[in-house]
């Protein structure tokens, strides 16, 4: 049974510092991951989707890595801002399923 | 292109009423996923849905939910007899073919929150 883990919690940074999230999860054998964005009481927006043969993927800011082998992704977010406080949610996806972790709460200190 | 619409984005039921949440997929979709976020908690799968069939319901409880995608219309995600413990988000995706194909992807909807008092 796949089992998503995020790492840490929750977590509070100064406005400007690189940061990193940590996912891992339990079965290597996904076919993609993606990392999403959630607004308290919001829905869900997608940052970065990376296929199982993939390595990384970028957009803007963002840096998102993938290690199927050893079961882990990491987001890595630059030069962070007060409007990148959210949850970051990781989520792979196995046999037509999505798996979450619980998430990741951002709080970016001005 | 719409994205997924979900309707209503606010509920709210008292104990023992009926919830009926609506997804309309993206144009062209015919795989629908619900998922339920309770406060504070991540995203759990509830089912998974075709066209006129269920494909995997191993996330819904045994009693009181039921689900359906029929050949017209949105898929209906439907809570009988609600409890408080049904108080959550309810998050509908659809996807044009099967999770795992060469590029396809799930795309969220903005969820209901299901309030029940």
């Amino acid at each position: 049974k796949q089992e998503v883990t995020q790492i840490p919690a929750a977590l509070s940074v100064p406005e400007g510092e690189n940061l990193v999230l940590n996912c891992s999860f339990t079965d290597s054998a996904i076919y993609n991951l993606q990392w999403f964005r959630q607004d308290p009481g919001k829905g869900l927006t997608s940052l970065l989707l990376i296929q199982s043969s993939q390595r990384e993927q970028t957009s803007g800011r963002l840096n998102a890595s993938l290690d199927k082998s050893s079961g882990r992704s990491t987001l890595y977010i630059a030069a962070s801002q007060p409007g990148d406080s959210a949850t970051y949610l990781c989520a792979v996806v196995g046999n037509d399923k999505i798996i979450f972790g619980k998430g990741t709460r951002l709080h970016i200190l001005p | 292109n719409a994205g997924v619409m979900q309707n209503p984005r606010h509920l709210v039921r008292r104990r023992g009423q009926e919830a009926r949440l609506r997804c309309s997929p993206m144009k062209g979709h015919s795989h629908v996923y619900w998922y339920r976020q309770l406060p504070e908690e991540g995203l759990k799968f509830m089912v998974y849905l075709q066209k006129e069939n269920i494909i995997d319901e191993s996330g819904m409880p045994k009693e009181r939910f039921s689900a359906e995608f029929p050949k017209e219309g949105p898929s209906i995600l439907r809570i009988q007899q609600v409890v408080r413990g049904d108080s959550a988000a309810y998050f509908c995706a659809s996807s044009p073919g099967s999770l795992g194909g060469t590029n396809t992807e799930a795309f969220f909807g903005q969820g209901t929150r299901l309030t029940v008092v």
